[in-house]
């Protein structure tokens, strides 16, 4: 079975400034695939980025980038340039491959002020 | 290219009555999932199916659940003599064939039950 864990229920950041959201999960899979989503306000959950755990190189996109520590089992977000559209619930999630079921951590509030 | 859409997008209803949910996937996606998100959680997997076929589910889907998708193409989940321990939202997500590990959500169906 797979968990994933995020310590950190809420956050804060100003505008413009760069924020690390923190993520451990745990598998005795070797194939797998770690994922962050973005659920705003209205509740609609949006995939922000993906990562392949065979693939060393972290993934990017945009503003958004990843930190993947295999041996640690870890997998943390980093925000940069914050916008106040990027205030959300972020959800650290992982899969075992093409057609499983994702299993979420708890989340973290993400509030950005100005 | 249109989301997943569910129907409806909130429902109240009383202790012991039936409910229907509908999801209907990205076009051209095989894979269809259900989950169940309380307030304050991450998703929790409910069932998964390819095309028309129900492939898992979980131990939190009891007798009461049962889900169903006819043609492989939208998808229902009825929940019989609703319990109030069922209000939730529950979250449709879908994944295309190429990229089996991504799975894209809809707003979700918010249940209440009084």
């Amino acid at each position: 079975a797979q968990t994933v864990t995020q310590s950190q229920p809420e956050m804060s950041v100003q505008e413009a400034e760069t924020v690390t959201l923190s993520c451990t999960y745990d598998t005795s899979e070797n194939n797998y695939y770690l994922f962050w989503y973005k659920q705003p306000p209205s509740r609609q959950m949006i995939l922000v980025i993906r990562q392949e755990a065979y693939k060393q190189q972290n993934a990017t996109e945009n503003r958004f980038s990843v930190n993947f520590q295999k041996a640690a089992k870890s997998f943390s977000l980093k925000i940069s340039d914050s916008q106040l559209g990027d205030t959300a619930m972020y959800f650290c999630a992982s899969n075992t491959g093409t057609a499983s079921k994702l299993t979420f951590g708890t989340g973290t509030r993400l509030q950005v002020t100005l | 290219d249109t989301g997943v859409s569910q129907d409806p997008r909130h429902k109240i209803t009383k202790r012991g009555q039936n409910v229907t949910f509908r999801c209907d996937p990205i076009s051209e996606h095989n894979r269809l999932y259900w989950y169940r998100q309380t307030l304050g959680q991450g998703p929790e997997f409910l069932t998964y199916f390819q095309n028309e076929a129900q492939l898992e589910k979980s131990r939190l889907l009891s007798d009461r659940f049962s889900a169903e998708r006819p043609k492989g193409s939208f998808s229902t989940l009825e929940i019989q003599r609703t319990e109030q321990g069922d209000s939730a939202m529950y979250l449709c997500a879908s994944s295309p064939r190429d990229r089996g590990y991504e799975q894209y959500f809809g707003p979700g169906t918010r249940l209440t039950v009084t």
